[in-house]
């Protein structure tokens, strides 16, 4: 009964390489997002999306593109990887796309890029 | 004990202690605040949120101050207990050019000693 669930946890990979992290939230909630979370717990936005529509694009490189078949699903793929891209990766979901709810996170994906 | 989250990241108690963790938001703007918990290797969870109609909100054992005067927000947790530490978090609605863009602080380590 995982609320919001990202897969996979881990994903250890080489510079250049194309990969994806998947979001499924369970919640019926209409805004998913993307957070990225360095080494410093530091915790920044990256994308939002409500009901498949992208609201949120916080100067990402062009390399990540987010991807939401539906408003249950938001997938990250990330294309030629670098190393700064290490990081810990986590998806989030809001009951809204106003600025009065609190957001419910998955428990986060760990990319090391080697 | 206390802490201004920017400066001192790491705050350690006793447990049975009142803790405070202090926050600096950016936006004058911003209407709306929340204080995430994130345990080791988990995603960030909610305890509690105050909009700036307020300025105080009590919740079990936690209570959330906020001065808007001096854009300030604490948390105060009484009786602290070992399953308090966590790194802990404060969030904004608004972004630096007031849109609505969720907007984390940089995170106090609470350890609670036994």
């Amino acid at each position: 009964d995982t609320a919001v669930s990202q897969t996979p946890k881990y994903l250890v990979t080489q510079m250049g390489n194309d990969k994806s992290i998947k979001c499924e939230q369970n919640l019926g909630h209409d805004t998913m997002y993307w957070y990225k979370q360095d080494s410093k717990k530091f915790l920044k936005i990256m994308f939002s999306y409500n009901n498949k529509e992208l609201i949120i694009n916080e100067t990402v490189p062009n390399r990540f593109s987010p991807k939401s078949p539906d408003k249950a699903h938001l997938n990250l793929h990330i294309n030629s990887l670098e190393l700064g891209d290490s990081a810990v990766y986590f998806c989030a979901s809001s009951p809204g796309t106003g600025p009065l709810y609190e957001q419910y996170f998955g428990p986060g994906t760990r990319l090391t890029v080697t | 004990g206390e802490s201004v989250g920017l400066h001192l990241p790491t705050l350690s108690v006793q447990e049975g202690d009142n803790s405070i963790i202090n926050c600096a938001y950016s936006n004058s703007a911003s209407d709306y605040f929340i204080w995430y918990k994130q345990e080791s290797g988990k995603g960030p969870q909610f305890i509690i949120d105050i909009r700036s109609n307020m300025d105080k909100r009590q919740g079990q054992r936690v209570t959330v101050l906020l001065n808007k005067t001096v854009k300030h927000l604490s948390l105060q947790i009484a009786a602290t207990q070992p399953g308090d530490s966590a790194v802990y978090f404060c969030a904004e609605n608004r972004g630096p050019g007031g849109s609505y863009i969720p907007t984390f602080g940089r995170g106090t380590s609470l350890i609670v000693h036994p």
